[in-house]
């Protein structure tokens, strides 16, 4: 099956620092690339949607200047989370879904997400 | 708004049957997916519903009803390793989902 990975798998920060988070689709070519953020015990909410080539779709309620991403290639998407508070400490999964035609469209890989943790 | 609603808990023990539900509002329907996510983990796909009706894929089963804005993902023959967080999730736009509340299933001995 298609696999996604996540860069870093966890990362412990001070508050008013930026971090990266990085998302790469491995063995496919990537058309649209999903972030969202979990908090424990809770759901997935989907934060934006990023296409590649083009500027990302934020949710509402979602600061684009805040988190800000890149989707650079067809194999990487980035989420940077500027000027990290406490309250930004999550689990950030990013998923993508596959160009090949052949495939259905209906399902996203997910990959293993990004604890963050802001002090 | 959107809403997708699970119940939050379910437990049953080995080798048993567990049904969990999910009934969604949503602004646009394309197909109901089910999630398994084990804690601290990705969620990896389950079955997806397009049509109304039961979908089989080994131990699991997933129904859909789009009249009644209603679903269900049945377990069978349940194992300890089956003790995880499922999600039901609304493809609501292209390629877009919005998940359910979730359900912790406890599977025990």
């Amino acid at each position: 099956g298609a696999v996604v990975s996540q860069h870093p798998s966890w990362v412990i920060c001070k508050s008013g620092t930026s971090v990266k988070i990085e998302c790469r689709s491995l063995d496919f070519q990537a058309t649209t690339m999903f972030w969202y953020r979990q908090f424990p015990k809770q759901s997935l909410m989907l934060m934006a949607t990023s296409n590649e080539g083009s500027k990302a779709t934020y949710e509402q309620g979602v600061e684009k200047d805040k988190f800000l991403i890149n989707h650079a290639s067809l194999t990487l998407s980035t989420l940077t989370v500027t000027s990290a508070h406490p309250e930004d400490s999550s689990f950030y999964i990013c998923s993508a879904t596959q160009l090949s035609s052949g495939t259905t469209d209906n399902e996203q890989f997910f990959g293993p997400g990004t604890r963050l943790t802001v002090l | 708004g959107q809403s997708l609603e699970q119940p939050s808990e379910v437990t049953a023990v080995e080798g048993a049957i567990v049904q969990i539900n999910c009934t969604y509002q949503t602004s646009g329907f394309y197909g109901l997916s089910w999630y398994q996510q084990h804690d601290g983990g990705a969620p990896t796909f389950l079955s997806y519903n397009a049509l109304d009706g039961l979908e089989e894929t080994g131990r699991f089963s997933s129904f859909l009803s789009r009249s009644d804005s209603y679903g269900y993902l049945l377990l069978q023959e349940l194992q300890m390793k089956d003790s995880a967080s499922y999600f039901c999730a609304v493809r609501t736009g292209f390629q877009k989902l919005v998940f359910g509340t979730g359900t912790r299933l406890l599977v025990s001995p």
